[in-house]
């Protein structure tokens, strides 16, 4: 099936990093991507990775992608209040002319004082 | 300043009652989508929309219709909306599709729909 799957929840203490996982299904995904939601409010792009890629860092946000198992992770170093979200993974599935993303469960972040 | 407006954001309804959640974004997007998402279940693509007058069925398409006869519109319309189609609803538009690149999704801020 078509399954991106993260757990659901995750706490962690302030100051702390942060790691979200997700597993994606498509192999042939060309991008994958980490979208974050904050409460009332729609989703964001948070950073992305082209599969051809193992890791990408941003700051604060590192990307790890192991293509052989399928499996990418979010780590977020120096975790502040201002994290906590519920954060998507997403993959890019289909043919050309035919795409879509597809979501994961979203995991939410809490943050511990 | 780039968007994508809903509208409503809140809405309750009857059951059979007809409604339409207007979507407009001004980036000139060719590619636009639905969304609903749901506890524990993600996001769930309802329908999308590559053009003007080109729309195709997502994942959960039963019970909704779109249209798309202008690029910066794609309205969701519930012909008659029932207590199962209670959900968070957000409407997305990107330059192409995603596979294209790397194709932001830009989101609009959702629409709370309880049908009772």
């Amino acid at each position: 099936g078509e399954d991106v799957e993260q757990s659901l929840f995750l706490s962690v203490r302030e100051g702390d990093s942060s790691v979200i996982n997700c597993t994606y299904t498509d192999s042939s995904s060309t991008y994958l991507y980490w979208y974050k939601q904050e409460p009332g409010a729609g989703l964001q792009l948070l950073t992305y990775i082209f599969s051809n890629m193992d890791m990408k860092q941003d700051q604060r946000l590192t990307v790890l992608l192991n293509k052989k198992d399928k499996h990418l992770s979010l780590r977020i170093a120096d975790t502040q209040t201002g994290d906590s979200a519920i954060y998507f993974c997403a993959e890019s599935m289909g043919e050309a002319g035919n795409e879509k993303l597809t979501f994961g469960t979203g995991t939410r972040l809490t943050i511990i004082p | 300043e780039a968007q994508v407006t809903q509208n409503p954001r809140y809405l309750i309804t009857v059951t059979g009652k007809k409604l339409t959640v207007t979507c407009s974004q001004n980036m000139n997007h060719e590619y636009m989508s639905w969304y609903r998402q749901d506890p524990g279940l993600g996001l769930r693509q309802i329908y999308y929309s590559m053009n003007v007058e080109v729309t195709d069925k997502g994942d959960v398409p039963e019970g909704y219709k779109v249209s798309r006869k202008e690029k910066r519109n794609f309205p969701l319309i519930l012909e008659s909306p029932s207590p199962n189609q209670t959900s968070l609803y957000f409407c997305a538009s990107s330059r192409e599709g995603a596979r294209f690149g790397n194709t932001e999704a830009f989101f609009g801020q959702g629409t709370r729909l309880t049908v009772v």
